[in-house]
């Protein structure tokens, strides 16, 4: 009930193009959707995050679509650029507790 | 502002051999995480602390791992003996705690320890 499933593993997307990855949840006390980025050789760095009571976040290019009923949060990355090639985490919080999906490994090609 | 400190970047030891980690948290922040990171997964919580108090250690490996946060600044996490399966990147976060327990969640990672176990 604690865990985060993250999908795709790996992702493989051309520049300019959409990059969605797709995160479900079981525990209904989350209360905090945050994503995290990771380059190579670095810890994780907040990207994005959202709370179950809006239904979706856009900053930038970065967009968060927020299901409660289903228990599912997805991060869409559009235009997206090399420099956005990285392991992308979502993770649910329940007050301070942080719970990681398994990561998705995306990767951009100009 | 400086960011969370950890040291050594890399180690490499024999199985059955003893190793420790250094953290140093942002400025203020009270609450210090220890965060395992085998290749390919995602960093899973070993320990968290509330200034030099444990709050949640339940997937700690008491019989190997121990870690300490004097004085609620520094950490240290202590590997003995280490098994070939520890293998793997010891990530410290730490975040900032407000009044009244309301919190981002934004946990503020350092660059890892990478851990290579013979």
């Amino acid at each position: 009930q604690q865990q985060v499933k993250q999908s795709p593993q790996s992702l493989i997307v051309q520049k300019g193009g959409i990059s969605i990855i797709n995160c479900a949840y079981e525990n209904t006390a989350f209360d905090y959707f945050p994503w995290y980025q990771q380059f190579p050789g670095k810890g994780p760095a907040l990207l994005i995050a959202i709370r179950p009571d809006v239904s979706e976040k856009k900053e930038g290019r970065f967009t968060i679509s927020f299901n409660k009923s289903a228990k599912q949060f997805s991060l869409h990355i559009m235009d997206s650029q090399p420099g956005d090639s990285a392991t992308y985490f979502c993770a649910a919080s329940t007050g301070d507790k942080l719970i990681f999906g398994t990561g998705t490994r995306l990767q951009v090609f100009p | 502002e400086a960011g969370v400190a950890q040291s050594p970047r890399y180690k490499i030891i024999e199985k059955r051999q003893s190793v420790a980690f250094w953290c140093n948290p942002i400025s203020g922040h009270a609450t210090l995480y220890w965060y395992q990171q085998i290749l390919g997964q995602g960093p899973k919580l070993l320990i968290q602390f509330q200034n030099n108090g444990v709050v949640d250690d339940s997937q700690l490996p008491k019989d190997r791992f121990s870690a300490e946060r004097l004085k609620g600044v520094d950490s240290t996490l202590k590997i003995q003996p280490a098994k070939l399966e520890d293998s793997a990147v010891y990530l410290c976060a730490s975040s900032l705690n407000l009044a009244g327990g309301a919190n981002t969640g934004e946990l503020f990672f350092g660059e890892g320890s990478r851990l290579t176990v013979l």
